[in-house]
């Protein structure tokens, strides 16, 4: 089974200070994402990479950045967290079809005050 | 654009069938895929279909009609536990790298 993990269930942070998600997953992935889910909005992907140091831009980008050193981890970063970050954020990876299905992390619930 | 479109809301009675309906307007994907997601979790894959037609997995069927742009999850013996929400997603064919585009999704309430 495909196992992606996720540093932090819960997060609480305060405005302006610097966020680390980190994600990892075990199965020699190339492809890994995150996005981003809120009431309403459904998932927004943020940014995805599909080998180490690659990275390219999602739908929502603005706020963030990210970090692939090693192909089984895959870190978001907030610069400068801002209330409207509060969100889940979930790591994915492809499943079994290949690159159209994904597998989820459990998710991270941050709050920014 | 390409958009897939779903019911916000179904609710249904345990131990009945119901259907979940997703049509898409995008030009041309590799599949349609499902994923169901309880409060407060993440989204787990459910089903896929590369193909027109349908394809069972125990008491969750899913069906692809490539020709109508239309689809659906059908989930048979409700039980409580299938209270969630539902997602469909595309990748669609023009995609460079893995961008799947996902369904707003349907949340499902389940009745004894």
């Amino acid at each position: 089974d495909v196992k992606v993990t996720q540093s932090s269930r819960y997060l609480v942070k305060r405005t302006g200070e610097k966020v680390f998600l980190e994600c990892v997953q075990d199965m020699d992935h190339e492809n890994m994402f995150w996005y981003r889910q809120d009431p309403g909005l459904g998932l927004r992907l943020i940014y995805f990479s599909y080998d180490v140091k690659m990275k390219e831009k999602g739908d929502i980008p603005e706020g963030y950045s990210v970090s692939r050193e090693k192909k089984e981890r895959f870190s978001l970063i907030l610069e400068s967290a801002s209330t409207n970050q509060t969100s889940m954020y979930l790591c994915a990876t492809p499943g079994l079809s290949g690159t159209d299905t994904q597998y989820f992390g459990p998710g991270t619930r941050l709050t920014v005050l | 654009g390409q958009s897939l479109e779903q019911p916000s809301e179904v609710t249904a009675v345990e131990g009945a069938i119901v259907q979940i309906n997703c049509t898409y307007q995008t030009s041309g994907f590799y599949g349609l895929s499902w994923y169901q997601q309880h409060d407060g979790g993440a989204p787990t894959f459910l089903s896929y279909n590369a193909l027109d037609g349908l394809e069972e997995t125990g008491r969750f069927s899913s069906f692809l009609s490539r020709s109508d742009s239309y689809g659906y999850l059908l989930l048979q013996e409700l039980q409580m536990k299938d209270s969630a929400s539902y997602f469909c997603a595309v990748l669609p064919g023009y995609s460079s790298a893995s961008k799947i585009i996902f369904g707003s999704g349907t949340r499902l309430s389940i009745r004894p």
